[in-house]
Formats: structure tokens, C-alpha cells, sequence
């Protein structure tokens, strides 16, 4: 089973500034990688597939990149709507795994 | 517009059996894998399984394979999820979700408490 393993756990960032999150695999999945946002009390919401795709309706800051077992997602600016629970996800092999997140609060 | 609704909340005691259910809407309920994901009580998201309710293959996560079942009727858009036998610790928020690889749509979650 591919382990996911997400950095920090816990970020501590201002409104307005940027958010870098990483996500590292234990083996390669290539670009099968998603990133999800979980707000309290909600369901998961897809970010980005493909490693670097935003999904419909996502604000272009957002952003992911990275290819193989490394992998980060960016948030350029920081809106009050963003302070959240981050996820990602491979998707390389039959038996999917997450990361195990990381929250975003605010400073 | 698709839609994922779950069955309602649960409270059962140990050793009892469950079987909850996500009817899907607005998409081709045959064509897309559709799964199930775990989230215990604070903690983070874990991938159980998925089915292919064109022709019923299966997949488990090593970690859940022999403790659920995971089944779908393709003659009302459903998939379900069950256990013979609960445990405390399967007390969890469960969500159904369709999988594109990634994972594109979530069903609102149906909370099992287990507890004697």
C-alpha cells in the first residue's frame, strides 16, 4: 500500500498571505494525485486531479504541481474561506490512500 | 446536477449487523466507480473500497477488505455498505463518493455510532 505522508500537520498562516502544503508518496503514482479541502461539519471537496488540474468552479488560487512522489499545493492568497482541513489522495493503484492532512488556521 | 444522498445517522450496539445505502442522480450510475470513505471522530480520511455497479467488481483497501461489504443495485442507483457484525470502533462519519480516479463528487455522509 502506498503511504501518503502530508507536511506540517498544522500551518499557521495570515489572510492574504501564501500557503504552500506538501504531500509526499512513498512510492512514485505518477501524476495521480488529487487534493481535497474539508471545512468543519462538511464533506470533502475535490481542488485539484492530475496533480495540477483545478476542478470546475475552484479560484485559480489554487494551484498544485509536482510529479512522481512529490507533490505541493499552493494557495496564493489566503481568503478567511480557505482556513481548512487539506487532503491528498493517490489514485495510482487499486488501493487508494490519503494523506493524513494538514489544517490551515489562521495566525 | 449530480447527487450522492445518503441513508440517515445510525446508532447500533456491538455485534449487531448494518447495511447503509447512497442513491446516486444526474449522472450514468453504471458508468462510474462509486466507493466509500471512512472518517472516525476527529481524524483524517480513509479509502475503503469501490464498485463498478456496470458489472459489480469490487475493490478493497487491505485495511478494510473482510470487515465490510460493498455492493450496489444498479436497478435503483444505489450502492451500499454493511457489516455482519459491528464493532465500537467502526463509529465514524461514512461517505459514499464517486471516483473518477480522483474522487469528484461526495455524498453528505451518514454517522454510525456504535456503542453499548
Amino acid at each position: 500500500e502506498i503511504v501518503m505522508t502530508q507536511s506540517p500537520a498544522t500551518l499557521s498562516v495570515s489572510p492574504g498571505e501564501r500557503a504552500t502544503l506538501s504531500c509526499r508518496a512513498s512510492q512514485s503514482v505518477s501524476s495521480n494525485l488529487a487534493w481535497y479541502q474539508q471545512k468543519p461539519g462538511q464533506a470533502p471537496r475535490l481542488l485539484i486531479y492530475g496533480a495540477s488540474t483545478r476542478a470546475t468552479g475552484i479560484p485559480a488560487r489554487f494551484s498544485g504541481s509536482g510529479s512522481g512522489t512529490e507533490f505541493t499545493l499552493t494557495i496564493s492568497s489566503l481568503q478567511s474561506e480557505d482556513f481548512a482541513v487539506y487532503y491528498c489522495q493517490q489514485y495510482n493503484n487499486w488501493s487508494w490512500t490519503f494523506g493524513q492532512g494538514t489544517k490551515v488556521e489562521i495566525k | 446536477e449530480v447527487q450522492l444522498v445518503q441513508s440517515g445517522a445510525e446508532v447500533k450496539k456491538p455485534g449487531e449487523s448494518l447495511k447503509i445505502s447512497c442513491k446516486g442522480s444526474g449522472y450514468s450510475f453504471t458508468s462510474y466507480w462509486i466507493g466509500w470513505v471512512r472518517q472516525m471522530p476527529g481524524k483524517g480520511l480513509e479509502w475503503m473500497g469501490i464498485i463498478y455497479p456496470g458489472d459489480s467488481d469490487t475493490r478493497y483497501s487491505p485495511s478494510f477488505q473482510g470487515q465490510v461489504t460493498i455492493s450496489a443495485d444498479k436497478s435503483i442507483s444505489t450502492a451500499y455498505l454493511q457489516w455482519s457484525s459491528l464493532k465500537a470502533s467502526d463509529t465514524a462519519m461514512y461517505y459514499c463518493a464517486t471516483h473518477s480516479g480522483w474522487i469528484d463528487y461526495w455524498g453528505q455522509g451518514t454517522l454510525v455510532t456504535v456503542s453499548s
